[in-house]
């Protein structure tokens, strides 16, 4: 079964920037594409980007992009999700997730990261 | 950019079927996936590749196509099934998507 486990729940003001974190494991990491999806409260779920794990090859959500930064550390299996300059409306919860083997869709998912931001 | 359209809900009685359509332009040229999430839960895949079911996923999950939308049925719904319903395609461009969610309810 692939893990996927995210780092906790950030508190942060406006202005500050973050780094969220998602961890595999060495066999389940390796030349896979990790995604990120963000969920505000009470919405739906929306595609930020997506990253090769094996050379941080990324690709970006038109309507995310130059707020975000996605990169992965194929050595330590990890793949980040920064974002920047947050503001209130960057209140939600972030998820990672694994493209599947079999298309363009995500198989597994990590527990989801809550950020709030507030002054 | 594409999108995708479904249902804020559907509701229906337990033992009967549901059904949760997904309309989109991007539709027919490429595979549509479906996404079960429970409050407080991270997203499932239910089904993937228009109708493909993954390991661990009961029976009565399904998927099909016609046109510009994509369907999710559920046969026999139990009450364990209530949750918000999500799919997702991507476009030519290489942006994934996904529908806005249906909220299904048991009865």
């Amino acid at each position: 079964e692939v893990q996927l486990v995210q780092s906790g729940a950030e508190v942060k003001k406006p202005g500050e920037s973050l780094k969220i974190s998602c961890l595999g494991s060495a066999d389940t990491f390796p030349k896979y594409w990790i995604g990120w999806v963000r969920q505000m409260p009470g919405g739906g779920l929306e595609w930020m980007g997506i990253v090769y794990t094996d050379d941080s090859d990324a690709r970006y959500n038109p309507s995310f992009e130059g707020h975000i930064t996605i990169s992965a550390d194929r050595s330590l299996s990890i793949a980040y999700l920064q974002l920047n300059s947050l503001k209130a409306s960057d209140t939600a919860t972030y998820y990672c997730a694994r493209r599947g083997d079999y298309g363009i869709y995500f198989d597994s998912w990590g527990q989801g990261t809550q950020v709030t931001v507030s002054s | 950019s594409s999108t995708l359209t479904q249902p804020p809900s559907v509701s229906v009685s337990a033992g009967q079927t549901a059904r949760i359509t997904c309309s989109g332009h991007a539709v027919p040229n490429h595979y549509a996936h479906w996404y079960q999430q429970k409050p407080g839960q991270a997203p499932v895949v239910v089904i993937y590749k228009d109708n493909e079911r993954p390991s661990g996923i009961p029976e009565r999950f399904s998927g099909s196509t016609s046109g510009t939308t994509v369907t999710l049925t559920i046969s026999g719904v139990q009450a364990e099934d209530e949750a918000d319903y999500y799919c997702q395609s991507d476009d030519s461009s290489g942006s994934w998507m996904f529908g806005g969610g249906t909220k299904l309810t048991v009865l």
